[in-house]
């Protein structure tokens, strides 16, 4: 059973538009989320968080928006640019981080020139 | 700061045969947690490792084990490898244990089982 689930496993979006990748869970007991970036031969490396007490953080080009009423999270990068193609992982924890993190399979997103 | 350093890279083993993966964790941090990833499966969590004691075990059967060094060094064994064992291994490091926070990810170890 998926705990975490990224629908879309490839994602194409022009250069300059934007790019929303969604992630849903079913796990209630998840009270922090993460969204990690990962290229071909190079392990995943961490690009934003939200609390479950909030529904929102930023940086930068990076937005991550959490719907808890929907179990949903989204993360929106504005523009896309070139250096932004790679599969992006959205994770969930629970318990402070002793249970490691629940992943979901992943979405590549293609950005087009 | 090296980042997390994970060895061998690449490595090819039958099935039977057993394996022994290492992993050195970023310089300060205690906590070492051990994922796979398959193509099927996405990244699954194997275990979590602070101050040298196991903290937490994924849903894999006990020919996955592990263990932690006093230096925080980590490794992980596969013993009777089977064909599905083939996977990319990612050792993860974080500063703190127990405590919500990111993971600092290694290249990994691609493990080929024949």
């Amino acid at each position: 059973d998926q705990q975490v689930k990224q629908n879309s496993p490839s994602l194409s979006v022009q250069e300059g538009r934007i790019s929303i990748l969604n992630c849903d869970y079913t796990n209630s007991m998840f009270d922090y989320f993460l969204w990690y970036k990962k290229y071909p031969a190079e392990g995943p490396t961490f690009l934003i968080s939200i609390s479950s007490i909030k529904d929102k953080n930023e940086d930068g080009r990076f937005t991550v928006f959490l719907n808890k009423s929907a179990k949903h999270l989204s993360l929106h990068i504005v523009p896309s640019q070139p250096g932004d193609s790679a599969v992006y992982f959205c994770a969930a924890d629970s318990g402070g981080g002793a249970d490691g993190l629940t992943f979901g399979k992943g979405t590549h997103l293609i950005i087009q020139p | 700061k090296a980042g997390v350093t994970q060895t061998p890279r690449y490595l090819i083993k039958t099935r039977g045969q057993q394996v022994t993966l290492s992993c050195s964790p970023i310089s300060g941090h205690r906590s070492v947690s051990w994922y796979q990833q398959t193509p099927g499966q996405g990244l699954q969590f194997l275990f979590e490792y602070f101050s040298e004691t196991q903290r937490n075990k994924g849903n894999f059967p006990g020919r996955f084990s592990g263990r932690q060094f006093s230096n925080s060094r980590s490794e992980m064994n596969v013993s009777t490898l089977e064909l599905g064992d083939s996977a990319l291994y990612l050792c993860a490091s974080s500063p703190v244990g127990g405590e919500t926070g990111e993971l600092f990810f290694g290249e990994g170890s691609r493990l080929t089982v024949l």
